[in-house]
């Protein structure tokens, strides 16, 4: 079956600019998490969505959102972009109810730079 | 709150050899799962082996197990006949056994180099 897919897989963007990441879970898994990766802040979690609602959140300013739609296919927006939000983002796809051994499967990541 | 601790920034192994990457945790909770995945530098992580914390035996995948000593809160990665392809970023996560939330909290990782 298909894996995770991200896109896009890079992106530039100026300061104060606002983007939109994307994230296409496996077929049949209803929860999509979203992680920033960093050199100095390592893997971090910012939300996890599952059947359309946000049943957590992380520790980030409201700059960051998303969204999740009926196919589970999930979006990340962040506004005013700073120099700080350079990172790598990840999705990780998980079924989301079945706590047996529910491995997290992620995709390859967006690396966003912001100049 | 959880936490994941890995001590050791960077490791090197002799191909062939086995390696034990450390994790430490931390959590209130009873009920927990333990994880490690494999990240190469294509950014990709890549799940390795999962251990519930009441699970009694250690977890076992292949080359990959997880030595799971839960007074000491340890689970430790050990990788058998290592080979080159094993060069990577390994991060140990753990996650709440709960039915609400898939949430994974990363250690800082660990940096594997395979020699030949």
């Amino acid at each position: 079956k298909a894996g995770v897919t991200q896109t896009p897989r890079y992106l530039i963007k100026t300061r104060g600019q606002q983007v939109t990441l994307s994230c296409s879970p496996i077929s049949g898994h209803r929860s999509v998490s979203w992680y920033q990766q960093t050199p100095g802040q390592g893997l971090q979690f910012l939300f996890e969505y599952f059947s359309e609602t946000q049943r957590n959140k992380g520790n980030f300013p409201g700059r960051f959102s998303g969204r999740q739609f009926s196919n589970s296919r999930s979006e990340m927006n962040v506004s005013t972009l700073e120099l700080g939000d350079s990172a790598l983002y990840l999705c990780a796809s998980s079924l989301g109810f079945d706590r047996a051994n529910t491995e997290a499967f992620f995709g390859q990541g967006t690396r966003l730079t912001v100049v | 709150a959880q936490k994941i601790t890995q001590t050791q920034p960077g490791m090197f192994v002799q191909e062939k050899e086995a390696v034990t990457l450390d994790c430490t945790y931390d959590t209130s909770d009873q009920s927990y799962g333990l994880f490690w995945y494999k990240q190469p530098s294509s950014g990709e992580m890549i799940f390795l082996i999962y251990q519930g914390s009441y699970d009694e035996q250690n977890a076992t995948e292949g080359r990959y197990s997880l030595n799971f000593q839960k007074a000491r809160k340890s689970a430790n990665l050990v990788i058998s006949a290592s080979q080159l392809g094993d060069s990577a970023m390994y991060f140990c996560a753990m996650s709440p056994e709960s039915y609400n939330t898939d949430k994974l909290i990363f250690g800082t990782g660990t940096r594997l180099q395979v020699f030949p």
